[in-house]
């Protein structure tokens, strides 16, 4: 089973309109939690992190839920530019496999005019 | 803002063949990783430094190598090459390696292409 499991997609939704993106991850301990985007044949871009008590950045929300291991992202007022494959990725806990990145494997949204 | 290098972008080899990817991680960032991405697919961990030291270790072949060097820069050597290693390599970089979040952020470079025929 994978560490993180993702829905695969594909999204396709208009410009403006709110999208959200759900993952779960298997390892209770896991301390470190992202969502990256990327574009086709393009290195994975950091988006966000997100801490336990959510994050905002712009028309960007990241929410955390420990007790569920499950992590989502939400996208208001979509634009042309965020078409792209959306990675939910978390680290290892703690010990030599620290700071490992573990990725699911990818959501793919299609943003149309 | 400087970023992650990495040389060369595309990479054609034959099978059996030798390649050495290199990686220069954005300045004051002491750990740097290696992921393999095959088509359709999810990075996969490779291996990781911190100071120059091999820090952990993941799906990599006996095959490959890598090492870090005193100036941070990595690189990942890779032999008897197969059809099956053709992928997207990336390298990241990050601070630290932490138990708080942020410092385990990690930022990727460009990739290099392998294409092994």
């Amino acid at each position: 089973r994978k560490e993180v499991e993702q829905d695969p997609g594909p999204f396709n939704v208009p410009e403006g309109a709110t999208v959200a993106f759900n993952c779960t991850y298997s390892n209770s301990a896991s301390q470190s939690f992202f969502w990256y985007r990327q574009d086709c044949r393009k290195e994975p871009k950091l988006l966000m992190s997100v801490y336990s008590s959510g994050n905002e950045d712009g028309r960007f929300t990241a929410q955390l839920n420990r007790a569920s291991q499950y992590i989502s992202l939400l996208i208001r007022d979509s634009k042309l530019s965020d078409s792209a494959t959306y990675l939910c990725v978390v680290t290892a806990d703690r010990g030599s496999t620290l700071g490992r990145l573990y990725f699911g494997r990818g959501t793919q949204l299609t943003v149309w005019p | 803002a400087a970023g992650v290098i990495q040389s060369p972008r595309h990479l054609i080899k034959e099978k059996r063949e030798t390649a050495t990817l290199k990686c220069y991680p954005i300045p004051r960032h002491d750990t740097v990783y290696w992921y393999q991405q095959g088509p359709g697919q999810d990075p996969q961990f490779l291996i990781s430094f911190y100071e120059k030291m091999q820090s952990d270790k993941g799906s990599i072949p006996d095959r490959f190598s890598a090492q870090q060097f005193s100036d941070y820069h990595s690189e990942l050597n890779m032999s008897s090459l197969e059809l099956g290693d053709s992928a997207l390599y990336f390298c990241a970089s990050s601070r630290t390696v932490s138990t708080q979040p942020s410092y385990n952020e990690q930022f990727f470079g460009p990739g290099t292409r392998l294409t092994v025929l």
